[in-house]
């Protein structure tokens, strides 16, 4: 069994550039979250993605969106990027029925510097 | 706004002893989750611990236990026989369910096991 993995693990970019975070979930998950995770600071919830179609959003811009794919794979994609975006995007998968409260098993993150 | 609040920066511990993370939060709801995660220094975030808010039973994981206390909206983690392999950044994270199904983290604690 496959954990989740991200690409990549770190990034450096512009302010104004666009930039795209892959996820791959655990083997069986249909469910992937993402997270924001600011230095020293715990994880913010960005949005949640159930089979295919986007289940809950935090409180993020829209130019913070996601895909999620037939084999459950996943993209964050972040336009306009300010400086505050820098940090860590942790991407977390699970297997759900439709309900809360799974267990959510995270990949490693990538790191986005934008400067 | 739902809060998560971990009262304890920075925690040490010695090697073999007993520590104990504190962790209060705030919701009207009456069915919710709740979690433990630690993030290690090389930063992949792993559960440590889960608990059903209907179940009265607290949790336990091996060295890891909980200590919920609903009706106070306190989830505390107690590790028996710390390990060094312990050291790492602890945080609670409620899963409230509604739309967004989403954990919702607190600042964390680092917990330091010195030998």
């Amino acid at each position: 069994e496959t954990g989740v993995t991200q690409s990549p693990t770190h990034l450096i970019k512009t302010r104004g550039q666009q930039v795209t975070l892959r996820c791959s979930s655990q083997s069986g998950h249909n469910t992937v979250s993402w997270y924001q995770q600011a230095l020293g600071q715990g994880p913010q919830f960005i949005f949640q993605y159930y089979r295919e179609e986007e289940n809950g959003r935090g409180n993020f811009p829209p130019r913070f969106s996601g895909l999620q794919f037939p084999n459950y794979s996943s993209e964050l994609n972040v336009n306009a990027l300010e400086l505050d975006d820098s940090a860590l995007y942790l991407c977390a998968s699970s297997l759900s029925s439709g309900g809360f409260g799974e267990t959510q098993y995270f990949g490693p993150g990538t790191r986005l510097l934008v400067l | 706004a739902q809060t998560v609040t971990q009262s304890q920066p920075e925690m040490s511990v010695q090697e073999a002893e007993t520590v104990t993370l504190s962790c209060t939060y705030d919701t009207s709801e009456n069915n919710y989750y709740l979690f433990w995660y630690k993030q290690p220094p090389s930063r992949q975030m792993i559960l440590v611990i889960r608990q059903e808010a209907y179940k009265q039973q607290n949790a336990t994981e091996n060295r890891f236990s909980v200590n919920f206390q609903k009706a106070a909206k306190s989830f505390s983690l107690k590790i028996s026989d710390s390990q060094l392999g312990d050291t790492a950044m602890y945080f609670c994270a409620p899963n409230y369910g509604g739309s967004q199904g989403n954990l919702i983290f607190g600042k964390g604690t680092k917990l330091s096991v010195k030998p």
